[in-house]
């Protein structure tokens, strides 16, 4: 069963915060790294597909980065808006089967006004 | 919106009955997975068709089943449902695997009284 942790659980943070929150993953037959938010009564929504160690990716305040030999990811939020808050799921895909995400149990994020 | 679409947004019936969800990819878009969310549990990968062929399996019950037609749409059957059967059921598609972003559709919400 491949473990995929995410951490902290939660986090609750002051508008104009900035934050982040570490996805670990095995870095044996790492092939890809999915990052999706999901709001509240929403669908997950894509942020990032990240492959080569060492990438970063970036989409508007928000940002990653991947270390494929050590089997991690960060997530960044700057400057933290209400409309941050959500759930925010990694998923790596593995070289033996290249279609089948497991999903982290995600890092819940409430960015408080 | 994600461009993909879901049918029924609600579903109420008994244990031992028959469903079926369906689900409509992005226009273009070759792959459709199925995911299920039950309470307390993350995204949970079912199955994954491209092109009509099954491409990829998780955890998917025997009772569960799905395939995916000539004009790409996807249908999932579940059957002999039980009250774990209970969940959130997301499709979502790509313009093919592994790498490509996944587009959630906003899911199906059953209910196995």
């Amino acid at each position: 069963i491949l473990n995929v942790e995410q951490s902290p659980q939660s986090l609750h943070v002051q508008e104009g915060d900035s934050t982040n929150f570490t996805c670990s993953f095995p870095s044996s037959n790492f092939y890809a790294l999915h990052w999706y938010r999901w709001e509240t009564a929403k669908s997950p929504e894509a942020l990032f597909v990240m492959t080569l160690n060492g990438d970063e990716k970036k989409k508007g305040r928000i940002s990653a980065t991947l270390n494929t030999k050590e089997g991690y990811s960060y997530l960044y939020i700057k400057g933290s808006q209400p409309e941050d808050s959500a759930t925010y799921l990694c998923a790596p895909l593995m070289s033996y089967n290249t279609d089948k995400l497991i999903f982290g149990t995600g890092t819940r994020l409430q960015v408080f006004p | 919106d994600s461009g993909v679409t879901q049918t029924p947004k609600h579903l109420i019936t008994a244990t031992g009955q028959r469903v079926t969800l369906r689900c409509s990819p992005r226009s273009g878009d070759l792959s459709v997975y199925w995911y299920q969310q039950s309470l307390d549990q993350g995204l949970q990968f079912l199955i994954q068709y491209y092109n009509g062929e099954e491409r990829a399996k998780g955890n998917i019950l025997e009772r569960f089943s799905a395939q995916q037609f000539p004009d790409l749409h996807s249908e999932l059957n579940l059957s002999s449902l039980e009250l774990g059967d209970s969940a959130l059921y997301f499709c979502a598609s790509s313009v093919s695997g592994g790498v490509n972003e996944q587009f959630f559709g906003p899911g199906t919400r059953l209910t196995v009284l």
